[in-house]
């Protein structure tokens, strides 16, 4: 069974300073893996994915992630945050053998500080 | 570059009432997916149409209904709506039926049932 872990419920860190969202995951597969930022009254956006080619995977706003499958950890860095990243952020797993099999993380509130 | 658009933004019914929440994307894609968010939870996946045709049940199925229209639209009912269906919906697209494949989001739906 395939389940995902978002380790921080609520991250608050200072404007310019680095950002990390935990995630754990667990499958009986080679999953694929992905991240996806709500920002309020919005829709998700997909940052970036992991589908078994290179470990470290570079998304978009500067955000990459890296799977580690030793640790089945797939957190997401930033080097500099931005007030712009104040938003929801969701660790995503999939099973590539059924499509249907896709499970959400509970979701971590990530707060910038001026 | 609509993407995907959901309507209504924001619906209030009382228990017992139908309505049916509209979902059309614009990039050709095959296969769409209707969600849950409630908080803390994350998305459930509650129906999905892998292709024009075709529909399954997701983890949370009862209580609803869709109809894959046409290969653009992907409609969601709720025959006779109850509390615990107050919930933020989320319609979905993806280019072909696979987990390597990202989702684009619509904006929402938020549901209340009084």
């Amino acid at each position: 069974a395939q389940s995902v872990t978002q380790l921080d419920s609520h991250v608050s860190v200072s404007e310019g300073t680095p950002v990390l969202l935990r995630c754990n995951y667990s499958s009986s597969y080679s999953p694929s893996l992905f991240w996806y930022v709500q920002h309020p009254n919005k829709g998700l956006q997909l940052l970036l994915k992991y589908t078994s080619a290179a470990t470290l995977v570079k998304g978009i706003n500067g955000f990459e992630a890296e799977f580690k499958k030793s640790e089945t950890s797939f957190h997401l860095t930033k080097p500099s945050a931005h007030m712009s990243d104040a938003a929801e952020y969701f660790c995503v797993v999939s099973d590539p053998s059924s499509a249907s099999k896709i499970i959400f993380g509970s979701g971590t509130r990530l707060s910038i500080r001026p | 570059n609509a993407g995907v658009t959901q309507t209504p933004k924001f619906q209030v019914l009382k228990t017992g009432q139908s309505m049916t929440l509209q979902c059309a994307q614009d990039m050709n894609h095959n296969s769409m997916y209707w969600y849950r968010q409630d908080p803390g939870m994350g998305l459930r996946l509650i129906y999905y149409s892998a292709s024009e045709g075709t529909t399954d049940k997701g983890e949370v199925p009862n209580g609803y209904n869709v109809s894959r229209l046409n290969k653009r639209e992907f409609s969601l009912r709720l025959e006779s709506a109850a509390p615990s269906q107050t919930s933020v919906y989320f319609c979905a697209s993806s280019p072909s039926f696979g987990t390597n494949y990202g989702y684009t989001f619509g904006s929402g739906t938020r549901l209340t049932v009084v």
